[in-house]
């Protein structure tokens, strides 16, 4: 159950677009279309935003956007706005009922 | 709306035992999967433990496994995690998070936390 591997960092300016990876194996990102992400701001609780690689919840503007290709998955913010200044964390379904997710990005709006 | 509110964080010393508690509302509690996830001060969210529905299955991430329990009351929309044999690694927030096992193995729903500090 190896973390999966996120970018400490991440930044842009208002108006731009950022995107954050999520680097795992065949055995977790790679094999199964179950990344999630979660934007957590500080001292707060994580919130979902993307589901299932590229699903939004009801409510998450579609300004937050998935993808995947082979075992890295990408998260993608449209329009940065100062709002967005947050940890996001991706997670993946493991196998055998086990989840992971990776160590957090910490995205700042410049 | 969901509501999922965790109690019993302290200050424990290393062996020690703790059993934190999560109380649902605005939700069928009994419908649903439940978990709990931790996040060590300035550290990643770490899935720690998940139980099913009717509490039938439940399973555990190698590191606290055959240390820690989960368990649920259903008629009290209630989710517990007994803690024993703690490490000062075992140091963080510890969120209960409802769980979509069927559809996409995601968490829907997070509690604010409850700090747990392991030191002597």
């Amino acid at each position: 159950q190896s973390a999966l591997t996120q970018p400490p960092s991440a930044s842009g300016s208002p108006g731009q677009s950022v995107t954050i990876s999520c680097t795992g194996t065949g055995s977790d990102v790679g094999g199964y279309d179950y990344v999630s992400w979660y934007q957590q701001h500080p001292g707060k609780a994580p919130k979902l935003i993307i589901y299932e690689v590229i699903k939004r919840p009801s409510g998450v503007p579609d300004r937050f956007s998935g993808s995947k290709s082979g075992n890295t998955a990408s998260l993608t913010v449209s329009g940065l706005q100062p709002d967005d200044e947050a940890d996001y964390h991706c997670s993946s379904y493991a196998g055998r009922n086990n989840l992971v997710f990776g160590g957090g990005t910490k995205l700042t709006v410049l | 709306q969901v509501q999922l509110v965790e109690s019993g964080g302290d200050l424990v010393k290393p062996g020690g035992s703790l059993r934190l508690s999560c109380t649902a509302s605005g939700f069928i509690f009994s419908d649903f999967y439940m978990s709990w996830i931790r996040q060590a001060p300035g550290k990643g969210l770490e899935w720690i433990s998940y139980i099913s529905s009717s509490a039938s299955s439940k399973n555990y991430a190698d590191s606290v496994k055959g240390r820690f329990t989960i368990s649920r009351d259903n008629a009290k929309n209630s989710l517990f995690l007994q803690m024993n044999s703690l490490r000062v690694e075992d140091t963080a927030v510890y969120y209960c998070a409802r769980y979509d096992f069927w559809n996409g193995y995601y968490f829907d729903n997070w509690g604010q936390g409850t700090l747990i500090t392991v030191s002597s």
